[in-house]
């Protein structure tokens, strides 16, 4: 148990909708990272956010957002869902003051399937 | 952009051998990582090893930075060591992102 939590678990959206997948994070963890990672592949880091405020972001287009709030849960939203969206999705969460990379606890992800 | 590699690619193995997984990285990095991926998704942490050797139960690993690649070792495997290991690794530049390889798929057969 790493005391993240995600849901859904399963999700399965058409082309063209909107999706926001939800995180929470243990108390105290003030930076949660969010991944996509496609079939066969490592995850890739979408971005990250501290203290309700996004932190750093990988290259993935302005269609993928997110909130954090004061209770430590968190939010990604994606828009205008394409195929290639088609990925199991992973939030991550960092204790207070410890450096990101050192220390991360991964929820158990959300599939989402796009058609 | 700094790049992991892993290998192999695939392994399958029988209940009780040893294994060695090697993760290579193309740049210093600030630290590395070694995580389990179990059948269902989740992804657990083994070892933090930016240098040097840890070890933790039958799971041990080696870090050698300057030669840039980092090797786990699985003896007396389980069959709930199946899964796929990845090492992260974190970016001289970055405080926060990690770079992903591809990961070693290991089977162990009961």
């Amino acid at each position: 148990e790493t005391g993240v939590t995600q849901s859904p678990t399963h999700l399965i959206k058409t082309r063209g909708q909107q999706v926001t997948l939800r995180c929470s994070s243990q108390s105290g963890h003030n930076t949660v990272s969010w991944y996509q990672q496609a079939l066969g592949q490592g995850p890739q880091f979408i971005f990250q956010y501290y203290r309700e405020e996004e932190n750093g972001r990988g290259n993935f287009p302005p269609r993928f957002s997110g909130l954090q709030f004061p209770n430590y849960s968190s939010e990604l939203n994606v828009n205008a869902l394409e195929l290639d969206d088609s990925a199991l999705y992973l939030c991550a969460s960092t204790p207070r003051d410890q450096k990101v990379a050192d220390t991360q606890y991964f929820g158990p992800g959300t599939r989402l399937t796009v058609l | 952009g700094i790049q992991v590699e892993q290998s192999p690619p695939d392994l399958i193995l029988q209940e009780g051998a040893n294994s060695t997984l090697r993760c290579n990285f193309s740049d210093s990095v600030n630290n590395l990582q070694w995580f389990h991926q179990n059948p269902w998704g989740q992804l657990i942490n083994l070892f933090y090893i930016p240098s040097g050797t840890k070890q933790n139960g039958r799971l041990s690993a080696t870090t050698v930075a300057t030669e840039r690649y980092s090797l786990l070792y699985i003896s007396s495997s389980q069959t709930t060591d199946s899964g796929v290991y990845f090492c992260p690794v974190l970016r001289m530049d970055s405080n926060y992102q990690l770079i992903w390889g591809a990961g070693t798929k290991l089977i162990i057969k009961p």
